[in-house]
């Protein structure tokens, strides 16, 4: 079965330069989110989506913005790059964020954009 | 003020017995609780579920319990295999109309052959 995809899975950057992160959820979800993961922490929310809207926002830098699209994929783009931005960034997708009680709405998540900031 | 805790960062059991991991949380409007499993270099993967109306959950080998007087769940892995050696997530989400996860700091499981 189709899981998350997400590229690219590796990415190399220099401080203050620019990045994009994309996330292609399963087929047929209409949520999308995305998750810091610093080394040896926890995954962090930072903001999701639900049919191209915000739908909530968490610890997310106002370096970064995201945005979903037409066909539901979503970007992460990530501008003046710290040190400290290092990490994994995961990106999950699931099917109607509102009715999760009814319909299997897990979240599944893609493998995850390693992120170095050199 | 971590919301949703895992004391224990690693467990490790024989093969064949009971693993038990532990999640507390504070936030009383916690009403969704999920485990997910997360092998290195891959992203976490979705085990089991549970909701605040239920206190127990099981689905095969995998069973959640929650205890909502004390806002603590466990999940429970009888038979262990190596195969579950990982490390195990708890995340809870509050409110209908948002799927926010709060993630706990990870419990690294270790099943010894």
């Amino acid at each position: 079965a189709a899981g998350v995809i997400q590229s690219p899975r590796h990415l190399i950057k220099e401080k203050r330069e620019t990045a994009t992160l994309k996330c292609y959820p399963i087929p047929r979800h209409d949520t999308v989110y995305w998750y810091q993961q610093g080394p040896g922490q926890d995954p962090q929310f930072l903001i999701s989506f639900y049919e191209k809207m915000q739908s909530d926002k968490g610890s997310i830098p106002d370096r970064f913005s995201a945005q979903q699209f037409s066909d539901y994929h979503s970007e992460l783009n990530m501008s003046s790059l710290e040190l400290g931005d290092s990490a994994l960034y995961f990106c999950a997708s699931s099917l109607g964020a509102r009715n999760r009680r009814d319909l299997n709405t897990e979240a599944f998540f893609g493998q995850g954009t390693r992120l170095t900031v050199v | 003020d971590q919301q949703v805790k895992q004391n224990s960062p690693s467990l490790s059991v024989q093969e064949g017995r009971i693993s038990i991991l532990n999640c507390d949380y504070t936030n009383s409007m916690f009403d969704y609780f999920l485990w997910y499993k997360k092998y290195p270099a891959e992203g976490p993967t979705f085990l089991i579920s549970i909701s605040s109306i239920k206190d127990k959950n099981e689905d095969g080998r995998f069973t959640v319990f929650l205890n909502k007087s004390a806002k603590h769940l466990s999940l429970h892995i009888v038979p262990s295999q190596p195969g579950d050696s990982a490390v195990y997530f708890c995340a809870a989400s509050a409110g209908d109309s948002s799927y926010k996860l709060i993630f706990g700091s990870g419990t690294r499981l270790l099943v010894r052959p």
